[in-house]
């Protein structure tokens, strides 16, 4: 199981882009990389995924560079509704095993005007 | 397009007394997990579970808790005899089980013992 070390905190101003960095020194050959975002009193839900390169969907980027040690989530703009704790996890998802995905402790984004 | 269904969203319960969480996933998949959340952590693995079996029970606590996932109905977490520690967020997501697919969450059960 890859261990995953993101930044406890993070603060921006509303209309900046947002980088979150995700470091997993341990990423097996077979491993996914997936976001999800929590708000308070929520499930997870989920953000993005990615195996390598680059992936965009509507929402956010995800950058992996080629050796896949680490991983930087980019959200565009955000609005003070983008204030939420965000999770990095690292797992092979490939045989819907659950019990090899992990959430520490995320990242607590705190947006203002 | 309903999401991941759980219910109730609040439990209150006694100590020495049984909780009984429900959780139906979303329409299409036939993959259950059950996390717990406690304030300011993050989501703990308890067990993971099919249509009528149970795949994976390596986080749950050997005593007190079950689960199930039956053939017809939503999948089942139980808690016997709660006590104060078991006071927690519970959290249900599905997935199809399928290559690469994400779990999608319910927005959980909030349990509180007395």
């Amino acid at each position: 199981l890859a261990k995953t070390t993101q930044p406890i905190s993070m603060d921006s101003y509303e209309g900046q882009e947002v980088n979150i960095t995700c470091s997993h020194n341990n990423i097996a050959t077979n491993d996914y990389i997936t976001w999800y975002q929590q708000f308070p009193s929520q499930g997870p839900r989920f953000i993005i995924q990615g195996y390598k390169t680059k992936v965009t969907n509507e929402v956010a980027s995800l950058f992996i560079p080629a050796d896949r040690k680490s991983s930087t989530l980019s959200l565009p703009r955000v609005s003070l509704s983008d204030t939420a704790v965000y999770y990095c996890l690292v797992g092979d998802i490939s045989t819907g095993t659950a019990s090899k995905l992990t959430f520490g402790t995320g990242t607590r984004l705190q947006v203002t005007l | 397009n309903a999401g991941v269904m759980q219910n109730p969203r609040h439990l209150v319960r006694r100590r020495g007394q049984e909780a009984r969480l429900r959780c139906s996933p979303m329409k299409g998949h036939s993959h259950v997990y059950w996390y717990r959340q406690l304030p300011e952590e993050g989501l703990k693995f308890m067990v993971y579970l099919q249509k009528e079996n149970i795949i994976d029970e390596s986080g749950m606590p050997k005593e007190r808790f079950s689960a199930e996932f039956p053939k017809e109905g939503p999948s089942i977490l139980r808690i016997q005899q709660v006590v104060r520690g078991d006071s927690a967020a519970y959290f249900c997501a599905s997935s199809p089980g399928l290559g690469n697919q994400p779990q999608h969450f319910g927005d959980g059960t909030r349990l509180s013992i007395l």
